[in-house]
């Protein structure tokens, strides 16, 4: 099976401006998580789809936005750009929808894209 | 808070030593996974082990969840093992909110 795939791999923006970031989870993968990497804050949940619903959403701020598509897809997008806003976006799927008690299935990871904010 | 903190930050070894990395987590988990991350930023899933132990050539995990740590064997390390290994884990309580991460163990490896 392919593994998780995130386009663009690298991208270059300046503040002010707005991003979207797109994710394919491994066939027939459901759930698609999203994570921001920075060297201060260290690794953050940012928000999981499943089934085109946002099932969970972590501490940012409304400027973080996402969708999920009828195949899965995802995309992430950041609007109004800043500099903390650069970092690396990992996006994670799993096999299937988080069970009654919340445990989720593993999850693997794309290889990310790193948004430099100019 | 919830937290999960991860002993010790930074590590050298030479090659050949073993190593134990270990992860302390403050509530009860459902999932609890190993990664190791790349040079180039990607994770790497090494085990998938909410309890119990499991193993994978020189590597082996354990996590005994009733005491809310997880351990990570690394032996005869070679030169690749260097990098970022990280402990990540849902916790069981309330709403699901994604994998928490730890801060990581930076592990070099000299020849």
């Amino acid at each position: 099976k392919a593994g998780v795939t995130q386009t663009p791999r690298y991208l270059i923006k300046t503040r002010g401006q707005q991003v979207t970031l797109s994710c394919s989870p491994i066939s027939g993968h459901r759930s698609v998580s999203w994570y921001q990497q920075t060297p201060g804050q260290g690794l953050q949940f940012l928000f999981e789809y499943f089934s085109e619903t946002q099932r969970n959403k972590g501490n940012f701020p409304g400027r973080f936005s996402g969708r999920q598509f009828s195949n899965s897809r995802s995309e992430m997008n950041v609007s109004t750009l800043e500099l903390g806003d650069s970092a690396l976006y990992l996006c994670a799927s799993s096999g299937g929808p988080p069970l009654r008690n919340f445990s989720y299935n593993e999850q693997f990871f794309g290889p990310g894209t790193r948004l430099t904010v100019l | 808070g919830i937290q999960v903190e991860q002993s010790p930050p930074d590590l050298i070894l030479q090659e050949g030593a073993n190593s134990t990395l270990r992860c302390n987590f403050s509530d009860s988990v459902n999932n609890l996974q190993w990664f190791h991350q790349n040079p180039w930023g990607q994770l790497i899933n090494l085990f998938y082990i909410p309890s119990g132990t499991k193993q994978n050539g020189r590597l082996s995990a354990t996590t005994v969840a009733t005491e809310r740590y997880s351990l990570l064997y690394i032996s005869s390390s070679q030169t690749t093992d260097s990098g970022v290994y990280f402990c990540a884990v849902t916790f069981s309580g309330g709403g699901a909110d994604g994998l928490t991460f730890g801060k990581g163990t930076h592990l070099i490896i000299q020849p």
